[in-house]
């Protein structure tokens, strides 16, 4: 069965630092994984997705994720935070067979000035 | 994403009551879905459909129903709401021939409150 772990539910960084926000995930075959952001009071937006192309996935808004099969992350990262960037991000791993995605319980980054 | 709407934003009821949620989109997709997010457990599937004809349960799919009225339109009824159906509701939609991933797409979602 497929699964995914956000190690962490909340991060707190500094504007102009780095983001690291981990996820681990536990999957029988080649994962499709995604990360989607959630900004208060909106709806979730699709940051990027692995399909088993690139291990290195670069997404919108300076965001990027490397899935590494052998420690079965994909982590997300971003070289310097925005104030912006203030929300809530969901790791997900797609299982079954009907397109069912499989949501972390998520991952609150503040970014202080 | 505008292209995938859901009425209303907000609602508060009481115990009881019959409410319907309402999800349309003008993306052409023919997947839709109905989760629900709950603080501290992400994301939970209810219902999904592939077409107008096919309608499935999710996981947690017990006290709802669905209905698909066409292929841009897929409503969440509550039958009789009752107060740990107080939630954030989200549609989504999602086409298998765009993309290899399916990627789903979201709507803004419905923050419903069940007194």
């Amino acid at each position: 069965a497929q699964s995914v772990t956000q190690l962490d539910s909340h991060v707190s960084v500094s504007e102009g630092t780095p983001v690291l926000l981990r996820c681990n995930y536990s999957s029988s075959y080649s994962p499709s994984l995604f990360w989607y952001v959630q900004h208060p009071n909106k709806g979730l937006q699709l940051l990027l997705k692995y399909t088993s192309a690139a291990t290195l996935v670069k997404g919108i808004n300076g965001f990027e994720a490397e899935f590494k099969k052998s420690e079965t992350s994909f982590h997300l990262t971003k070289p310097s935070a925005h104030m912006s960037d203030a929300a809530e991000y969901f790791c997900v791993v797609r299982g079954g067979g009907y397109n069912k995605l499989i949501f972390g319980a998520g991952t609150r980054l503040a970014v202080h000035p | 994403d505008a292209d995938v709407t859901q009425t209303p934003r907000n609602r508060i009821t009481k115990t009881g009551k019959r409410i319907m949620l309402e999800c349309s989109q003008t993306k052409g997709h023919d997947r839709m879905y109905w989760y629900r997010q709950d603080p501290g457990l992400g994301l939970r599937l209810i219902y999904y459909s592939f077409d107008v004809k096919d309608i499935n349960k999710g996981e947690i799919s017990d006290g709802y129903s669905v209905s698909r009225q066409a292929q841009a339109k897929f409503s969440l009824s509550l039958e009789s709401a009752i107060p740990n159906q107080t939630a954030l509701y989200f549609c989504a939609t999602s086409d298998p021939s765009r993309t290899v991933t399916d990627t789903q797409y979201f709507g803004p979602g419905t923050r419903l409150t069940v007194l």
